[in-house]
């Protein structure tokens, strides 16, 4: 079976630009996650989807950063007007329920502004 | 607002000692699970402890939980270079949504 998947691998964009980062979750996994990473840093918690809607928006840095999900399953992080520090890589992760259940990782973007 | 810390930050040993690594918070969280990270990839999971006092083998991995479940260590004996990587403890909270709270990770590397 097919892991959790997220496109592209890599972008690069000029600052003020904006970017969208796809995930695809595992098949039946219904809560969705998504977090930022810096180089060499632990994760930071951005939204969490249970189905189409976002209980927890609370780790999103900044209105420039949007998210949705549509039919439980492909999910859109959006990031308008990028600036240099929203350089890290984004990871999706998915699970069959939200709470304790395992989290299964996709390989990230790297988004890199310049 | 629940954080969690680890310690050492990085950690740098030969093949063949043993280690420890740690992760502590000042809340109390329902469950603990501990992944490494390997170049390139997203976060594996390793363990989950769930118990306080809670002690889990993996190998030549052995997880423990804090009887006041705020914190826990992962110790390995023997290591070996594919023990190489980031490993990360993430607390899971008591709060509806933000269920995961992700420590900074401690970044080891095994020399052959």
């Amino acid at each position: 079976g097919a892991g959790v998947s997220q496109s592209p691998s890599n972008k690069v964009t000029e600052k003020g630009k904006d970017v969208e980062l796809r995930c695809d979750p595992i098949s039946g996994h219904t809560a969705l996650y998504w977090y930022r990473q810096s180089l060499g840093q632990g994760l930071e918690f951005l939204i969490y989807f249970q189905g189409n809607s976002a209980p927890d928006k609370s780790g999103l840095p900044s209105d420039r950063f949007s998210a949705e999900r549509t039919g439980g399953s492909v999910s859109t992080l959006t990031i308008q007007r990028t600036q240099q520090e929203d350089s890290a890589v984004y990871l999706c992760a998915s699970s069959l329920a939200g709470s304790s259940y395992e989290q299964y990782f996709g390989p990230g973007t790297r988004l890199t502004v310049t | 607002t629940q954080l969690l810390e680890q310690s050492p930050q990085f950690l740098s040993i030969q093949e063949g000692e043993n280690l420890t690594v740690y992760c502590n918070s000042s809340s109390v969280f329902s469950s603990l699970q501990w992944y490494r990270q390997e170049p390139g990839e997203g976060p594996v999971l390793l363990v989950t402890v769930v118990t306080g006092g809670e002690v889990k083998k993996l190998k030549r991995l052995t997880f423990q939980f804090g009887d006041a479940r705020k914190d826990s260590s992962l110790h390995i004996t023997a290591a070996q270079p594919g023990d190489t990587g980031l490993y990360l403890c993430a607390g899971v909270g008591n709060n509806y949504g933000q269920n995961f709270v992700f420590g900074p990770g401690t970044r080891l590397s095994v020399l052959p």
